[in-house]
């Protein structure tokens, strides 16, 4: 079945650092890719999406590109801020399964 | 839109008490999915609908959870009876069609006594 292997945190990080957050899927089909979210107290929200191989989506100054010959999605962002401290997850959905698959997320703290 | 809208936000009972969660998708989304959250175990799946059909109720622990969606704009998960191991954080979500982004809710946080 479809599975997604995030790198393990907790992750810390002086504000301005730059932030990798490593994702692998493995799919039998073609599925879209997805990186939330979650800041504490909420639910997880949508950070950025890629549908088809080589699409890079972005948002809030993260960007993510969808390597269908190396089935990852890297999280990027050049300078973290102290307001990015959340748990990040990558996901997939395929539109024959319905459902998504997430994996375990990554805590990302960024210290001023 | 208001989002996916959950009630209760925090719900406190003790052991052996009937727990019914509610959740609102957002209207027009045609799946449904509730979630459970705890640090043990993490993010875990529990049940998802389509047009107001369950299609996948593997992840509900045990028969004593319960999952019902009567109309395309309500859906409830009950716990009957309630053990201090359910204490978690229950979230709903929806989606517009099978393959998109999920909308979350803001969660209910259950605590069993």
């Amino acid at each position: 079945g479809d599975s997604v292997t995030q790198m393990e945190g907790p992750v810390t990080l002086s504000e301005e650092a730059f932030l990798t957050i490593n994702c692998t899927y493995t799919a039998t089909g073609y599925p879209s890719l997805f990186w939330y979210v979650q800041y504490p107290g909420e639910g997880l929200q949508l950070l950025l999406k890629a549908t088809k191989a080589d699409d890079k989506g972005s948002n809030k100054g993260f960007e993510a590109t969808y390597r269908k010959e190396t089935t990852s999605f890297h999280l990027e962002k050049g300078s973290v801020q102290v307001s990015d401290s959340a748990v990040y997850f990558c996901a997939l959905s395929d539109s024959n399964a319905g459902k998504s698959t997430f994996g375990d997320g990554t805590t990302l703290t960024v210290k001023p | 839109d208001a989002g996916v809208i959950q009630s209760p936000r925090h719900e406190v009972t003790e052991m052996g008490q009937e727990v019914t969660l509610r959740c609102k998708p957002i209207s027009g989304h045609d799946y449904l999915f509730w979630y459970r959250q705890t640090m043990m175990r993490g993010l875990e799946l529990l049940i998802y609908f389509n047009n107001n059909v369950p299609i996948d109720d593997s992840g509900m622990p045990e028969d004593r959870f319960s999952a019902k969606m009567p109309n395309a704009s309500f859906s409830t998960l009950k716990i009957q009876p309630s053990e201090p191991r359910d204490s978690a954080v229950y979230f709903c979500a929806s989606s517009l069609v099978s393959g998109h982004s999920q909308f979350f809710g803001p969660g209910t946080r259950l605590t069993v006594l």
